[in-house]
């Protein structure tokens, strides 16, 4: 079982440029979330995805953006990147919206905005 | 909303000693608590997972404890190595979608 995987792990990009970041959930596991993790901070929550729709967000613009597919993978998309947006971003999946195991983190994507 | 707090913020203990870390969170409504470890630049590694309906969870020389009443979770380390040496996360998950709220964590450094 290969777990929580996501791609690519580091990435650079420019203030102003768009982002796609993508994550493939853990063997039967069918929702995913997304969290941003600043340098020093505990991970935030970015949103959350069942059955192909957003059950639930966090207090992030409408900048970030995401999908899930059929497959229960996931892609998140930030436009219009800001220094800020500098960030660890963390997938996490988890089976069903209730009770149950924790959830699986994945490794991360390191963005850089320059 | 859930808000969630780890104390110390940064620990530094010489090998071989045992200590705890704490976490406290506002809405005991919750479906279980997660430890987890991070090391430097790194993803979540899962430590210990405490459901709602439980008091602790042991695993090797980590035991987790779970007070859902007082809003208090302990996340005991025995006879600490250099090797634990990371950030420690408390996570909680609340909500209808269990969204997971996480705390600071707090910084351990083991000395050798």
């Amino acid at each position: 079982d290969a777990g929580v995987t996501q791609s690519p792990t580091h990435l650079i990009k420019t203030r102003g440029q768009q982002v796609t970041l993508r994550c493939s959930p853990k063997s039967g596991h069918d929702t995913v979330s997304w969290y941003q993790q600043a340098l020093g901070q505990g991970p935030q929550f970015i949103f959350q995805y069942y059955e192909e729709e957003e059950r639930q967000r966090g207090n992030f613009p409408d900048r970030f953006s995401g999908h899930q597919f059929p497959n229960y993978s996931s892609e998140l998309n930030v436009n219009a990147l800001l220094l800020g947006d500098s960030a660890l971003y963390l997938c996490a999946s988890r089976s069903g919206l209730a009770g149950g195991p924790g959830q699986y983190f994945g490794p991360g994507t390191r963005l850089t905005v320059t | 909303k859930q808000e969630v707090t780890q104390i110390p913020a940064a620990l530094s203990v010489p090998e071989g000693e045992n200590l705890v870390l704490n976490c406290s969170f506002t809405d005991s409504a919750i479906y279980n608590l997660q430890w987890f470890r991070q090391d430097p630049g790194k993803g979540l590694t899962s430590l210990l997972l405490i459901q709602s309906s439980q008091r602790e969870q042991t695993s090797g020389r980590l035991n987790a404890s779970l007070d859902k009443s007082s809003g208090r979770s302990t996340l005991y380390i025995a006879a600490s190595q250099p090797g634990d040496s990371a950030t420690y996360l408390c996570a909680v998950p609340s909500g209808g979608y269990q969204k997971v709220t996480f705390g600071i964590g707090t910084k351990l450094q083991v000395i050798p």
